[in-house]
């Protein structure tokens, strides 16, 4: 068990609505980033974040935003739903001191379904 | 971003045979990761390698990270069916944090 802990793990939506997924990131890590990934595809890199500041971002439109807390903590928030959004979104904590050969740290996800 | 390419995509194998499994980029990697993701779970880290021509061995898994650190590529011998996943790569060093699209590895008993 990695320590980094997702909710919910599952959720249904329709096409239009908005998301919001959450993440608490292992004790003493500084760095969340988000990735989504389809069934039987590699994970996507959606953003990072550090201290509270967006710290990269991957190929994804405007619709997806994030945030992160004092306690490292983040959220994922998606737009506007499509039908492609439909995916397990992962995050995953991590040292940004330590990103050229750290680990990440993942958890289990929170599968997305959207109608 | 750099594009990492893995193959084969799939690989079906029984219990006791050996395989390997690449990871392959048309640019440098400063360092590779190997993480493996079971099903309803989150990837978890396998190694990391840092070294050109480097090969780090973890009891049945050797992994070797390419001269030139444009490719690395995971041996498993004796394969079990614990060893069934998604083996993905991951490259160090980039803001863009890219796998690969992964192995899916299936050990039949």
């Amino acid at each position: 068990e990695t320590g980094v802990t997702q909710s919910p793990t599952h959720l249904i939506k329709t096409r239009g609505q908005q998301v919001t997924l959450r993440c608490s990131s292992q004790s003493g890590h500084n760095t969340v980033s988000w990735y989504q990934q389809a069934l039987g595809q590699g994970p996507q890199f959606i953003f990072q974040y550090y201290r509270e500041e967006e710290n990269g971002r991957g190929n994804f439109p405007p619709r997806f935003s994030g945030l992160q807390f004092p306690n490292y903590s983040s959220e994922l928030n998606v737009n506007a739903l499509e039908l492609d959004d439909s995916a397990l979104y992962l995050c995953a904590s991590s040292l940004l001191q330590a990103r050229d050969t750290g680990e990440l740290f993942f958890g289990e996800g929170s599968r997305l379904t959207v109608l | 971003t750099q594009l990492l390419e893995q193959s084969p995509q799939f690989l079906s194998i029984q219990e006791g045979e050996n395989l390997t499994v690449y990871c392959n980029s048309s640019s440098v990697f400063s360092s590779l990761q190997w993480y493996r993701q079971e099903p309803g779970e989150g990837p978890v880290l396998l190694v990391t390698v840092v070294t050109g021509g480097e090969v780090k061995k973890l009891k049945r898994l050797t992994f070797q990270f390419g001269d030139a650190r444009k490719d690395s590529s995971l041996h498993i011998t004796a394969a079990q069916p614990g060893d069934t996943g998604l083996y993905l790569c991951r490259q160090g060093g980039s803001e863009k944090l890219v796998f690969g699209k992964g192995t899916k590895l299936t050990v039949n008993p």
